[in-house]
């Protein structure tokens, strides 16, 4: 069985610009996360999709970030424009189980790490 | 406002000894806990876990330990092999949404 893809694994922008991130969860999974890591700080969540449509953003700067899911498979999240302190690596995950269960195992991808110069 | 603290970042320990990393947390609702292990440019794996109306869960070489009354939870890996060096990500959970700790580096030194 095929894990969580991520890509690009690595980006380098210069702050004010740009940037988007690519994930292609665990086939047949509902759930789709996305998590940021700062260096030396655990993975935080950023949003959380279930099938395509979100249940939890509370932490997701919408000033700045953004995300879809299309048509429930597939994930994109954008950062627009970056700040310096956007630097950090972007995890996204995929579970089976629903968002009211009282437990999800989840699946990591294994990231992209962003650096804002 | 953490809700989960490893209090270690590091910890170093001898092949075929034991390793013990701890985690405290503060929300008493938290209903199941769980530990990551995540190798250099690789996402978390999934390692064990524990339901909060359990003290102990055993798989293996691991066992996780669950003291309630002092919102506190250990990973206990015996014994312990090279292979086992990684960070390892304590993480609560409630209703469904989980939280980690900062994150312990196990070493195990041959």
């Amino acid at each position: 069985e095929a894990g969580v893809a991520q890509s690009p694994r690595y980006k380098i922008i210069e702050k004010r610009q740009s940037v988007a991130f690519w994930c292609n969860p665990i086939s047949g999974h509902a759930t789709l996360y996305w998590y940021q890591q700062i260096l030396g700080q655990g993975p935080k969540l950023l949003i959380q999709f279930q099938n395509n449509g979100v249940v939890d953003d509370s932490q997701l700067p919408k000033d700045r970030f953004s995300a879809e899911r299309l048509k429930g498979v597939d994930s994109t999240l954008k950062i627009q424009p970056a700040k310096l302190e956007d630097s950090a690596v972007y995890l996204c995950a995929s579970s089976s189980g629903d968002y009211f269960r009282a437990y999800n195992e989840q699946f990591f991808g294994p990231g992209t790490r962003l650096t804002v110069l | 406002d953490q809700q989960v603290k490893q209090n270690s970042p590091s910890l170093s320990v001898q092949e075929g000894r034991i390793s013990i990393l701890n985690c405290d947390y503060t929300n008493s609702m938290f209903d199941y806990f769980l530990w990551y292990k995540k190798y250099p440019a690789e996402g978390p794996t999934f390692l064990i876990s524990i339901s909060s109306i359990k003290d102990k869960n055993e798989d293996g070489r691991f066992t996780v330990f669950l003291n309630k009354s002092a919102k506190h939870l250990s990973l206990h890996i015996v014994p312990s092999q090279p292979g086992d060096s990684a960070v390892y990500f304590c993480a609560a959970s409630q209703g469904g949404k989980l939280i980690f700790g900062q994150g312990t580096e196990l070493s195990v030194k041959p």
